[in-house]
């Protein structure tokens, strides 16, 4: 079984600029995370979405942030403007159904962001 | 959103002997508890997981217990083993995404 696919895997740009993250999930898995993890820090929800829906975004910078979910399959984040403090780890994940008898979520490798 | 801690960063154990990571909570509607275990460039790996209605969940060398009215869970490995030197994260979740704790370092010496 195919994992939890993510590109780039690293990516370099100066504050000010933007840029956006590609995440396959994994087959059959209807809900989608994004996480971004600080160095030092454990993964913080972005967003979550149930199929092509928004189920959480609290989180969600919506000023310079913003996630879709197209056909309820691939998403893409995208920062525009790139602040300094985004630099982090943006993890994707995907599990098989949320609530009501919630299971693990699995994890992609992850794009590593750098704002110079 | 500090809901989720993990208060001690590092632990350094000796092969053989066992490791003990601890979590606590705030929020008490956190119905399902989760360990993951993260390499270097690597995304988090899923370990084992707790339901709410459960105090006690083992698979191999590795034991959750949860203790509600404390709202605190703990990993047990037994024996620990020089490979399972990682990033140990605690999350915790209701319906929605997980909330993660700052994760624990384990060193497990040969």
């Amino acid at each position: 079984e195919a994992g939890v696919a993510q590109s780039p895997r690293y990516k370099i740009i100066e504050k000010r600029q933007s840029v956006a993250f590609w995440c396959n999930p994994i087959s059959g898995h209807a809900t989608l995370y994004w996480y971004q993890q600080i160095l030092g820090q454990g993964p913080k929800l972005l967003i979550q979405f149930q199929n092509n829906g928004v189920v959480d975004d609290s989180q969600l910078p919506k000023d310079r942030f913003s996630a879709e979910r197209l056909k309820g399959v691939d998403s893409t984040l995208k920062i525009q403007p790139a602040k300094l403090e985004d630099s982090a780890v943006y993890l994707c994940a995907s599990s098989f159904r949320t609530g009501g008898g919630s299971t693990e979520a699995f994890f992609g490798q992850g794009t590593r962001l750098t704002v110079v | 959103d500090q809901q989720v801690k993990q208060n001690s960063p590092s632990l350094s154990v000796q092969e053989g002997r066992i490791s003990i990571l601890n979590c606590d909570y705030t929020n008490s509607m956190f119905d399902y508890f989760l360990w993951y275990k993260k390499y270097p460039a690597e995304g988090p790996t899923f370990l084992i997981s707790i339901s709410s209605i459960k105090d006690k969940n083992e698979d191999g060398r590795f034991t959750v217990f949860l203790n509600k009215s404390a709202k605190h869970l703990s990993l047990h490995i037994v024996p620990s083993q020089p490979g399972d030197s990682a990033v140990y994260f605690c999350a915790a979740s209701v319906n929605k995404g997980m909330r993660f704790g700052a994760g624990t370092r384990l060193t497990v010496k040969p």
